[in-house]
């Protein structure tokens, strides 16, 4: 078992719908969680970072994080064919070695 | 500003060049990262440099070699590359406080065909 599991996709949804993107893991050392957004052929660009349980909003984007159930969330409101990219789940404890989840394709259609 | 550079862009080298890819940040972080993708998977660490000392090595082979010359600059020197080494190269950096690492930040990457 993978220690950060993602569904790698596709998720095709239209334009204005609201996206949620999911990674379960099973450290429960984990503290640190990151979303990252990779266009392709590009580098990842962090959009979302949180310390431990709760909820963390930006704009369109809010991240969730349940330690008690090992789930993080991250929620895209009116999704723009913008959005469309490779959305990574990474997380960490105290060491520097960040684990990835295998990232989940986004298409927004117009 | 949370800008990390890379160059080059694109790299074809042939299995006995020796090249190197830099990478650079002015954040005033002190942890420093190198990472290799392949399509449609995640980073996989390669390095990692903390206070500009190696750190972290996950196990590379040894035609890839590490410097960190500074606080702000971090290269990877390639020599005697194989066909499987073509891949995205991604540079990351991030804050570090008391040994905990913070969140990090990547660069565009190098584009690199091994022919």
């Amino acid at each position: 078992q993978k220690e950060v599991e993602q569904d790698p996709g596709p998720l095709s949804v239209p334009e204005g719908a609201i996206v949620s993107l999911n990674c379960t893991y099973s450290n429960s050392a984990f503290q640190y969680f990151m979303w990252y957004r990779q266009y392709s052929r590009k580098g990842p660009e962090l959009l979302m970072y949180t310390y431990s349980s709760g909820n963390k909003e930006d704009g369109r984007f809010t991240a969730q994080v349940d330690k008690s159930s090992k789930y993080i969330s991250l929620f895209i409101r009116d999704s723009q064919p913008s959005d469309s990219a490779t959305y990574l789940c990474a997380m960490k404890g105290n060491t520097g070695k960040l684990i990835f989840g295998q990232g989940t394709t986004l298409q927004v259609k117009p | 500003d949370t800008e990390v550079t890379q160059t080059p862009k694109h790299l074809v080298m042939g299995m006995t060049n020796k090249k190197s890819l830099k990478c650079e940040q002015h954040m005033g972080h002190r942890a420093m990262y190198w990472y290799k993708q392949k399509a449609k998977k995640p980073p996989e660490l390669m390095f990692v440099y903390s206070y500009e000392k190696l750190s972290i090595n996950e196990s590379v082979p040894s035609r890839f070699s590490p410097e960190c010359p500074n606080s702000s600059l971090l290269n990877l020197h390639l020599h005697a590359l194989q066909p499987e080494d073509s891949a995205l190269y991604l540079c990351a950096s991030s804050q570090l406080d008391l040994g905990v690492s913070y969140e990090q930040y990547f660069g565009p990457g190098t584009r690199l065909t091994v022919t």
